[in-house]
């Protein structure tokens, strides 16, 4: 079974500059999440999709970052502009969606770097 | 914000030696799942003990779960040097949709 896929897996932009990453969820996958990893840190959730409607994304950075899934599938997080702070990796992760519990599948990551 | 916190934060130990990792929160949860992250790659699940649950095994790890101190605390026995990585609870906390909210991690290195 293939897994999480994600791209790019490094990505060093400067800052007040747009960047999008991709992610592709585990086939038959109903959730999808978004995390924010700080170097030192626990990874932070940004938002969570149920196929292609948003179920939280109440710790996302609205002013600047977006995301979203089409066709309740491929997903993508963009963040316009970047900020220095916004150095980190992000994850995505998958999940069936089923009653809990349910079993997260995480993908390899993008880290970013903002110069 | 972290529900959960790891304690310690960083454990060295030598192979074969028993690793236990501890993880405070702050909330009633669902469950707890302990994650594995080596260095510069994804998280794996480890495992995950329900809310009405004391103890589970898998393999060479044991989850203690005690919802009245809100603490649980992940035990690797016979450690290899393949068990150096970050380790991370995570709680599903009661009322959410399943998302997770994770601690800071222990980052655990077992020399061979």
């Amino acid at each position: 079974e293939a897994g999480v896929a994600q791209s790019p897996r490094y990505k060093i932009i400067e800052k007040r500059q747009s960047v999008a990453f991709w992610c592709n969820p585990i086939s038959g996958h109903a959730t999808l999440y978004w995390y924010q990893q700080i170097l030192g840190q626990g990874p932070k959730l940004l938002i969570q999709f149920q196929n292609n409607g948003v179920v939280d994304d109440s710790q996302l950075p609205k002013d600047r970052f977006s995301a979203e899934r089409l066709k309740g599938v491929d997903s993508t997080l963009k963040i316009q502009p970047a900020k220095l702070e916004d150095s980190a990796v992000y994850l995505c992760a998958s999940s069936l969606g089923i009653a809990p519990p349910d079993t997260q599948y995480f993908g390899p990551g993008t880290r970013l770097t903002v110069l | 914000s972290q529900q959960g916190e790891e304690d310690p934060q960083a454990l060295s130990i030598q192979e074969g030696e028993n690793a236990t990792m501890n993880c405070s929160y702050k909330t009633s949860i669902n469950n707890l799942q302990w994650y594995r992250q080596n260095s510069g790659r994804g998280l794996v699940h480890l495992i995950l003990i329900r809310s009405n649950e004391r103890e589970k095994h898998s393999g060479r790890l044991r989850v203690t779960l005690d919802t009245s101190k809100k603490s649980s605390s992940l035990l690797i026995t016979a450690s290899r040097a393949a068990d150096t990585a970050s380790y991370f609870c995570a709680t599903d906390r009661r009322g959410s949709q399943g998302n997770l909210i994770f601690g800071k991690g222990t980052k655990l290195s077992v020399k061979p």
